[in-house]
């Protein structure tokens, strides 16, 4: 089946420096490809949504500053948090549309990065 | 905003059935699904149900949508140990597919 991976599947960095996720598409293209914050017993919650070669489309509440996307290839998409604070510490988790299919069941996932800010 | 609500956690015995439940509050979800998801792996779509639909089932699987109420079913029967997972229920609604509101997930322990 379909493969998105994620890396790191862990970071810890101290408040002030940025971060930088990033999400692949293993074995297909992805013209789309979301992100997900999870906070500690929530629900995952839709950040953005990123597009190749064009701006992302961030959800209501998300500082696109804060928060920065790049999605510059097929296959790749990148998550950069910026001067991180604690409060960013969470569970972020990609998705990848197969862009050959883009059907109801090609939306792929990632394990997530689990991201610690001291 | 949209909001889907499940427990927390759930254990059965090896060979029981397992049903999880979901209630959400978006009257215009479209798209109901079931996502599994086991330590260390990405989420993996396991069904999903249109919102005009009533009942899917899938081999062991199956899902109850009752839309007036607005609560959404999986069972899973003669569950194994290796359906042991986190099992998130989420929707989407008729603006896309892909936009998709999770629940916050039932961790389902299967005691042998």
């Amino acid at each position: 089946g379909a493969v998105v991976s994620q890396h790191p599947s862990r970071v810890i960095c101290k408040s002030g420096t940025s971060v930088k996720i990033e999400c692949r598409s293993l074995d297909f293209q992805a013209t789309t490809m979301f992100w997900y914050r999870q906070f500690p017993k929530k629900s995952l919650m839709l950040m953005a949504t990123s597009n190749e070669g064009s701006k992302a489309t961030y959800e209501q509440g998300v500082e696109k500053d804060k928060f920065l996307i790049n999605h510059a290839s097929l296959t790749l998409s990148t998550l950069t948090v910026t001067s991180a604070h604690p409060e960013d510490s969470s569970f972020y988790i990609c998705s990848a549309e197969d862009t050959a299919k883009r059907e109801i069941d090609t939306q792929y996932f990632g394990p997530g990065t689990r991201l610690t800010v001291l | 905003g949209e909001d889907v609500e499940q427990s927390l956690f759930l254990s059965v015995r090896e060979g029981d059935s397992s049903v999880i439940n979901c209630t959400y509050t978006d009257s215009s979800s479209t798209y109901l699904y079931w996502y599994k998801q086991e330590p260390g792996a990405g989420l993996q779509l396991l069904t999903y149900i249109f919102s005009n639909m009533d009942m899917k089932q899938d081999q062991r699987l199956t899902v109850l949508l009752n839309k007036k109420d607005k609560h959404l079913s999986l069972r899973i029967a003669d569950t194994q140990t290796g359906d042991s997972a986190i099992y998130f229920c989420a929707e989407a609604d008729s603006g896309g597919y892909q936009k998709v509101t999770f629940g916050i997930g039932t961790k389902l322990q299967v005691i042998p």
